[in-house]
This record gives C-alpha cells, sequence and structure tokens, in this order.
C-alpha cells in the first residue's frame, strides 16, 4: 500500500499570503489529522477530519482551516500567513475501526516557510 | 488537559548496546494509549510501538519494547542492539480515547544518536 502523501513537499510564501497544503490518506484511511512541527513549539495538534467533518480541533487562530473530501483526501489552509507559521506541516491517516484502531501513520510533511 | 515529559533532550548510545528513553505524563483519563514514535532525519515520522493504557503486558516490536508503569504514568522505550539506524528523533505521544477521534499530545522529543 502507498504510504501518506502530501503535497507540496516545500513552499515559500510571502507574509499576508494564504498556502493550501493537500494530503492523501492510505488507502482505506478514514480519518486525517494535521499538525504543526516547529523548533520552539514541537508537534502541535492543529485538526482532525472525519467522514468530511471536523471530529477535533486543536488550539490554532481560525486562519488555519481545513476540509475533507468524500476521497478522505484532505486539504488544510492557512490565511493572512505570519512568520511564526514557518513550519513543517505533517499530516497522518488512520483506520476507523479493528486492530490499528487509532494508530496514525504520518506523511512526509509540508516544510512552508514564511518571508 | 494532558502533557507528556520527555526528560532526556538528547542520548547517545554505542552500536548494538542497549539504551532506554524516558516518557511521563499526566492525565485524569483511565483509557488511553501510548505511542512512541521516531522521526530520522529524513523527517518522515514513524509508528514504533503502541501501549494500550488497560494492558498490564508491556508491548514489544523486535528490538524494541516499553515498561509502562500506569500509576506512575511512565513510559519507557528500550531499544535493544542499537543500530545505525536508529538515530533519530524519538517522540513519546498520549491519545485520549474519545467516543470518537484522534488527537495526539506530543512530548518534546529525545534526539538519540548511535555511535559506531
Amino acid at each position: 500500500k502507498a504510504g501518506v502523501t502530501q503535497t507540496p513537499r516545500y513552499l515559500i510564501k510571502t507574509r499576508g499570503q494564504q498556502v493550501t497544503l493537500s494530503c492523501s490518506p492510505i488507502s482505506g484511511h478514514r480519518s486525517v489529522s494535521w499538525y504543526q512541527q516547529t523548533p520552539g513549539q514541537g508537534l502541535q495538534f492543529l485538526f482532525e477530519y472525519f467522514s468530511e467533518t471536523q471530529r477535533n480541533k486543536g488550539n490554532f487562530p481560525g486562519r488555519f482551516s481545513g476540509r475533507q473530501f468524500s476521497n478522505s483526501r484532505s486539504e488544510m489552509n492557512v490565511s493572512t500567513l505570519e512568520l511564526g507559521d514557518s513550519a513543517l506541516y505533517l499530516c497522518a491517516s488512520s483506520l476507523v475501526g479493528g486492530d490499528r484502531d487509532h494508530e496514525q501513520y504520518f506523511g512526509p510533511g509540508t516544510r512552508l516557510t514564511v518571508t | 488537559a494532558q502533557t507528556v515529559t520527555q526528560s532526556q533532550p538528547e542520548m547517545s548510545v554505542q552500536e548494538a548496546e542497549t539504551v532506554t528513553l524516558s516518557c511521563t505524563y499526566d492525565t485524569s483519563e483511565n483509557n488511553y494509549y501510548l505511542f512512541w514514535y521516531k522521526q530520522p532525519p529524513s523527517r518522515q515520522m514513524i509508528l514504533v510501538i503502541r501501549q494500550e493504557a488497560y494492558k498490564q503486558q508491556n508491548a514489544t516490536e523486535n528490538r524494541f519494547s516499553v515498561n509502562f508503569q500506569k500509576a506512575a504514568k511512565s513510559f519507557s522505550l528500550k531499544i535493544s542492539d542499537s543500530q545505525l539506524g536508529d538515530t533519530a528523533m524519538y517522540f513519546c505521544a498520549f491519545m485520549k480515547l474519545y467516543n470518537a477521534g484522534n488527537m495526539l499530545t506530543f512530548g518534546g522529543g529525545t534526539r538519540l544518536m548511535v555511535k559506531p
């Protein structure tokens, strides 16, 4: 099975712009979660989607949003970019139910640099 | 809110030896999962091992095993026969079992260097 894929892998944006990141989960995985990784704050949960609905949300401003499509692919959007949004954004997918329930498998990440 | 603490920012071990990484967590929950993830320099996060809180038996996966002490809220990872490819950041993570939803709370990580 193919793993979690994320596009693009690298992105450079300017302050004030917006950005959309994409994540394709492992085939059959219906839950997709997003995390932000920075040297200062470490790994922080952004949100989780399941069946096209947001199930959980972390403590991030409303500039961060996401959605999930009927094929379980997910996108996250960051509007009005700030320098502090520079980070590695990780997507993780998981099965719902079964022995492997709750195990999250991560993609390679999108490295976002805001200048 | 849950917190996860990894008190060893960096560790090193000689190839073929054994090393133990520490993790403590704070929660009022009774049902939860604990995980260890590995993030090598390539940055891809890899699931190493999982422990269900309701299971008394410690989880093992080949050279990786855990020492889960629920009362002490401790969850350490033991790597036996360390290999150069084990060089990575290791993150301990907690997941509360809601009726629905997956959300990992991570520790700050331990950088492990395996020396030849």
